[in-house]
């Protein structure tokens, strides 16, 4: 079936540094999503993007991220700078459309901020 | 309030017996998933189920929407049915759609 990929799978950082991660979406797929999962804890929605705009964010979508597809390129979360509450775990999902469709998710990024 | 609300929590098989896993979701919804979680972390969806009745293999999904809520069957359990299943409702919304996930129940199934 359909595939999303994202890179790295495992990303170890400092505290305060800057942090990109990459997703490659399913090809004609308009709408792009990004979930955080805290080692153990509940999958929380994070931020979705459409047509080159955040569309909505969670209260977990701190002023330090930020998302982006510039061109058809991946689609991308940064972290500037980060702290030691978002190590977890960071899926990528996207959608034909907005609505009753179905999310396509990535294997997800393992982020440990030190 | 939690919007999502799975039972069991966490279940414990013998190889060969049956699951019914459960989902109960506190708004209206337009549509619904499943997914399987390996103990690693990965995410594998097993159905996206909006309404009725879906099958694949063992598995089988039944969504009421009027009723906002879904359930999963495992028949014949296997030992690497073994991991997390989180169920997670759409909900559009005005600006976009999102998943509000469950906590998950998580499945051991012993030889």
């Amino acid at each position: 079936g359909p595939k999303v990929l994202q890179i790295p799978s495992h990303q170890i950082i400092d505290m305060g540094q800057m942090v990109t991660l990459n997703c490659d979406p399913v090809s004609n797929h308009l709408y792009f999503y990004w979930y955080k999962q805290i080692l153990g804890q509940q999958m929380e929605f994070l931020v979705n993007f459409y047509n080159g705009k955040v569309m909505e964010k969670s209260k977990l979508f701190k002023d330090q991220f930020s998302v982006e597809r510039p061109d058809g390129s991946y689609f991308t979360l940064k972290i500037q700078p980060t702290a030691l509450e978002d190590s977890a775990v960071y899926f990528c999902a996207s959608s034909p459309d907005w609505g009753a469709y179905e999310q396509y998710f990535g294997p997800g990024t393992r982020l440990t901020v030190l | 309030g939690q919007q999502v609300q799975q039972s069991p929590t966490s279940l414990v098989l013998q190889e060969g017996e049956n699951a019914e896993l459960q989902c109960n979701f506190s708004t209206s919804l337009n549509s619904m998933q499943w997914f399987y979680q390996r103990p690693g972390g990965s995410l594998i969806s097993v159905f996206y189920n909006p309404s009725g009745t879906k099958q694949s293999g063992r598995l089988t999904s039944t969504t009421v929407i009027k009723e906002r809520r879904s359930s999963l069957h495992i028949s014949s359990s296997q030992i690497t049915d073994s991991g997390t299943y989180l169920c997670a409702m759409e909900r559009e919304q005005g600006t976009g759609s999102k998943l509000s996930f469950g906590k998950g129940a998580k499945l051991t199934v012993s030889p």
